[in-house]
């Protein structure tokens, strides 16, 4: 199993830019989660998807943020117009549908980097 | 949510064994309480989970008294490879599916 697949490990842009991460959940997984880590704020969840419906954004900063998943198996956070508050990792998560009982598995995340 | 606390750092010597407590005093009926581990520059990653009693698996085990209003994840004989952030959530069937991380445990290893 390959694990929760996020890309690009690395994006550095300027403040103002569109930025679009990517993520690729385990198969089979029908929760799917972004989640934002900050030293300040430490890990927080923007999002999360049951099949691929939004179920919860309460957690998305500002209009700014979006989130996408068009199919089990990719989902999309942008971030339009970027600034640099909004440098942080990003990380993916996945997990099965059959009860709250089940772990989360997190991919290695995305670090952004707004100048 | 339930809401957890649990020491901000911890130190310890290889081969030893940790304990590290985690109080989450307002846990409700359905809620499990899981354990999860994270290196620098990776995601966290699940170590165990628990109801009641006791756990226990290849990497750790986790003990809750009867009144499940803390819970203690037990490293046992600890390596270098075991620095790391660790971070106790209780989640359940709140209606919000998700999980709130709190602050964490850092663990520091040494020689």
């Amino acid at each position: 199993d390959a694990g929760v697949i996020q890309s690009p490990r690395h994006e550095v842009t300027e403040m103002g830019q569109e930025v679009t991460l990517r993520c690729k959940p385990i198969s089979g997984h029908d929760y799917l989660f972004w989640y934002r880590q900050t030293m300040m704020r430490g890990l927080e969840l923007l999002i999360y998807f049951n099949n691929n419906v939004p179920i919860d954004d309460s957690g998305m900063p500002e209009d700014r943020f979006s989130a996408k998943m068009p199919n089990a198996s990719f989902s999309t956070l942008k971030i339009q117009p970027s600034e640099p508050r909004d440098s942080a990792v990003y990380f993916c998560a996945s997990s099965f549908l059959s009860g709250y009982n089940q772990p989360q598995h997190f991919g290695d995340g995305t670090r952004l980097s707004i100048l | 949510l339930a809401k957890t606390t649990q020491p901000i750092s911890m130190d310890s010597y290889e081969g030893q064994e940790v304990n590290i407590t985690c109080s989450h005093n307002n846990i409700a009926t359905n809620d499990y309480i899981t354990w999860y581990q994270q290196f620098p520059s990776q995601g966290p990653r699940f170590i165990i989970q628990g109801y009641k009693t006791k756990v226990t698996n290849e990497v750790a085990s986790l003990f809750i008294p009867a009144d499940r209003k803390s819970s203690t994840l037990s490293l046992p004989r600890v390596s270098l490879s075991d620095t790391a952030v660790y971070y106790c959530l209780v989640e359940g069937d709140t209606g919000r599916r998700a999980l709130t991380f709190g602050s964490g445990t850092r663990l520091q290893v040494q020689p």
